[in-house]
């Protein structure tokens, strides 16, 4: 089955340190996209890559980096700037060929500070 | 960035019907969508409708846009406990490449 697995499911960042989020698509989509999710707020965009090796940075990139490296892979790097990583991160994608198709989501990461 | 909005609970008894409103600010959107999200759990499109669309019918569902005022609507009807989730609207606008959501509706389902 075609789908978008983000792992891991909860994850826990000590002060100061780098954590990376993994999303991997089997959709044969073009365009992926990093979600943060706080509580009674939408979503907000992070980054996005409509094309392998290229991306852009969302509403709130600050403290965030991304690669796309593959088709089949966007991960996200929470990195020690970002001071308020504590969220839920979602990650999507959806074809570009102008067609109708919504973004698909994963099932999202749960991140926490110890 | 485009500014969708939409009031952060519902609650509505087993059986009745549910309706949750959203606005938006751009009048270039191209297609709206209705996700729905249960606890710890990534989103699940429902329905969409397109801009030239007034209505959508989809089982329980019916999706109703009036584009002058920019308003959407979800109606659910004889609404189950299993509804209750997060529902968000959605728009894409002409390059389709960019969503932007609302900050999700609370539904609660009254036994």
């Amino acid at each position: 089955d075609g789908g978008i697995t983000q792992s891991p499911k909860y994850l826990f960042r000590k002060e100061g340190q780098n954590v990376t989020l993994s999303c991997e698509q089997n959709l044969n989509h073009d365009a992926m996209y990093w979600y943060r999710q706080d509580p009674g707020q939408g979503l907000r965009l992070i980054y996005y890559s409509q094309i392998v090796n290229d991306f852009q940075k969302g509403d709130i990139a600050e403290g965030y980096s991304v690669s796309r490296e593959k088709k089949e892979s966007f991960p996200l790097t929470v990195t020690s700037a970002q001071k308020n990583p504590t969220a839920f991160y979602l990650c999507a994608s959806m074809p570009t060929d102008h067609s109708n198709q919504p973004q698909h989501f994963g099932d999202g990461t749960r991140l926490s500070i110890l | 960035g485009e500014d969708v909005e939409q009031s952060l609970f519902l609650s509505v008894r087993e059986g009745d019907s549910s309706v949750i409103n959203c606005t938006y600010t751009d009048s270039s959107s191209t297609y709206l969508y209705w996700y729905k999200q249960e606890p710890g759990a990534g989103l699940q499109l429902l329905t969409y409708i397109f801009s030239n669309m007034d209505m959508k019918q989809d089982q329980r569902l019916t999706v109703l846009l009036n584009k002058k005022d920019k308003h959407l609507s979800l109606r659910i009807a004889d609404t189950q406990t299993g509804d209750s989730a997060i529902y968000f609207c959605a728009e894409s606008l002409y390059n389709f490449n960019k969503f932007y959501f609302g900050s999700g509706t609370k539904l609660n389902v009254k036994p």
